[in-house]
């Protein structure tokens, strides 16, 4: 069965701190899509990046980074030089065709307290 | 557009009551979903469209909750007798197709007293 599972409940950092949210995923499909979102205070889940199973290439945006390893099923997430606007509950998440035809997976979602 | 837009913002209600959520996806996305989520815990899945046509309904849905996308745009989410275990926020989201990532609106906070 497909799952999305997100270790860490809660992190909390130091302002500046580089910080790694993980994201271990399980399907029986070759073709799937991973996600990541963020949540603000405000409630509203934000996207952040998707990619399809077959580009295992890293990739960074600005101070985010992620490191997608098909070996372990893993797809974390990096932020660096940590930011308190980086506060955020983020969740991973997982589409594939065979399963859930396309529905999000979801992780139970990591809180990332980002302290001043 | 400014995104996907999702009215009201908060709900009060009491139980038993009826409630109507709208929700506005992103003008050219043909994929609408339905979420449900409680505090702590990841968006639940509850339902999603393709056009106007609703191609599943998740099977921890009670009859009390019905949706429609009549025209193929907008779409209602409405829960019948409600009860305080309805309380969450209700999240829609639009993609542009099966593949590609969904884009949420702010949600509909419900509270049911």
């Amino acid at each position: 069965a497909q799952k999305v599972t997100q270790a860490q409940t809660e992190i909390s950092v130091v302002e500046k701190e580089d910080v790694t949210l993980d994201c271990v995923y399980e399907t029986r499909d070759t073709t799937y899509y991973l996600f990541w979102y963020k949540q603000p205070p405000s409630g509203e889940l934000v996207f952040l990046i998707r990619r399809n199973s077959f580009d295992e290439q890293n990739e960074i945006s600005g101070r985010y980074s992620w490191n997608f390893q098909k070996s372990t099923s893993s797809f974390n997430f990096t932020i660096t030089a940590s930011q308190v606007v980086d506060s955020a509950v983020y969740f991973c998440a997982l589409s594939e065709a065979r399963d859930s035809n396309y529905q999000l997976i979801w992780g139970a979602g990591t809180k990332l307290i980002i302290k001043p | 557009d400014t995104g996907v837009s999702q009215n009201p913002r908060h709900k009060i209600t009491k139980r038993g009551q009826n409630v109507t959520f709208r929700c506005d996806p992103i003008s050219e996305h043909n994929r609408l979903y339905w979420y449900r989520q409680t505090l702590g815990q990841g968006p639940e899945f509850l339902t999603y469209f393709q056009n106007e046509a609703q191609l599943e309904k998740s099977r921890l849905l009670s009859d009390r909750f019905s949706a429609e996308r009549p025209k193929g745009s907008f779409s209602t989410l409405e829960i019948q007798r409600t009860e305080q275990g309805d309380s969450a926020m209700y999240l829609c989201a639009s993609s542009l197709g099966q593949e590609a990532e969904a884009f949420f609106g702010q949600g509909t906070r419900l509270t049911v007293v």
